[in-house]
């Protein structure tokens, strides 16, 4: 069975700064992978995916994610952290039976 | 604004009783997902819905059933409730069941059981 690990649960990051939320999994074949965000009291937002192709993957808001096979890591990175950036941070990976495995989340705030 | 439009945002009911939860995908969306997210569990795949037929089940009770009508809109039914059933539920959507298209979520309707 597919899995995803957010290994920390949150995250802090001064503005200006470079972020990196991590994320690593585990499925069987080919990964099909995304970042999903969520602000209070709404629903996941989409932020990008990785189906094959460059290992770097750019998304909404300026973000990007950097694949890496030998590693199973999806690492979701922005060069420079917004305020606005702070949220609820969510990597999932999807399997050929359609099932969307999401992560335990990872809470990044972003410090003025 | 996903599009994709959860009703009602928040349900207050006690336990043993029945609610339906409803769900309108983005226009063009064929496919419909439900989610419960709670602070135990996470965000747990409950069920998918593609043009009316049922595609792939998750960690669904059977307590739980849903269906999606020819007009696209689904309707989450959860019978027999829980104070465990007080959650989050979320609807998402996608344009078809290809495994890589991205899934557009609604704000979802928060359930309390009391």
């Amino acid at each position: 069975a597919q899995s995803v690990a957010q290994p920390e649960d949150q995250v802090n990051v001064a503005e200006g700064n470079p972020l990196t939320v991590k994320c690593t999994y585990s499925v069987s074949g080919n990964p099909y992978l995304f970042w999903y965000v969520q602000y209070p009291n709404r629903g996941l937002q989409f932020l990008l995916k990785y189906i094959t192709g460059d290992n770097l993957v750019k998304g909404s808001y300026g973000f990007e994610a950097e694949f890496n096979k030998s590693q199973t890591s999806f690492h979701l990175k922005k060069p420079s952290a917004l305020v606005s950036d702070s949220a609820l941070y969510f990597c999932a990976v999807r399997d050929i039976r359609g099932q969307l495995t999401f992560g335990s989340g990872t809470q990044l705030t972003v410090l003025p | 604004d996903s599009g994709v439009t959860q009703t009602p945002k928040h349900l207050i009911t006690a336990t043993g009783q029945r609610v339906t939860l409803r769900c309108s995908p983005r226009s063009g969306d064929l496919s419909v997902y439900w989610y419960q997210q709670s602070l135990d569990q996470g965000l747990q795949f409950l069920i998918q819905y593609y043009n009316g037929e049922e595609r792939a089940k998750g960690n669904i009770l059977e307590r739980f059933s849903a269906q999606q009508f020819p007009d696209l809109h689904s309707e989450l039914n959860l019978s027999s409730l829980e104070l465990g059933d007080s959650a989050l539920y979320f609807c998402a959507s996608s344009v078809d069941d290809r495994d890589y298209q991205p899934q557009h979520f609604g704000d979802g309707t928060r359930l309390s059981i009391l």
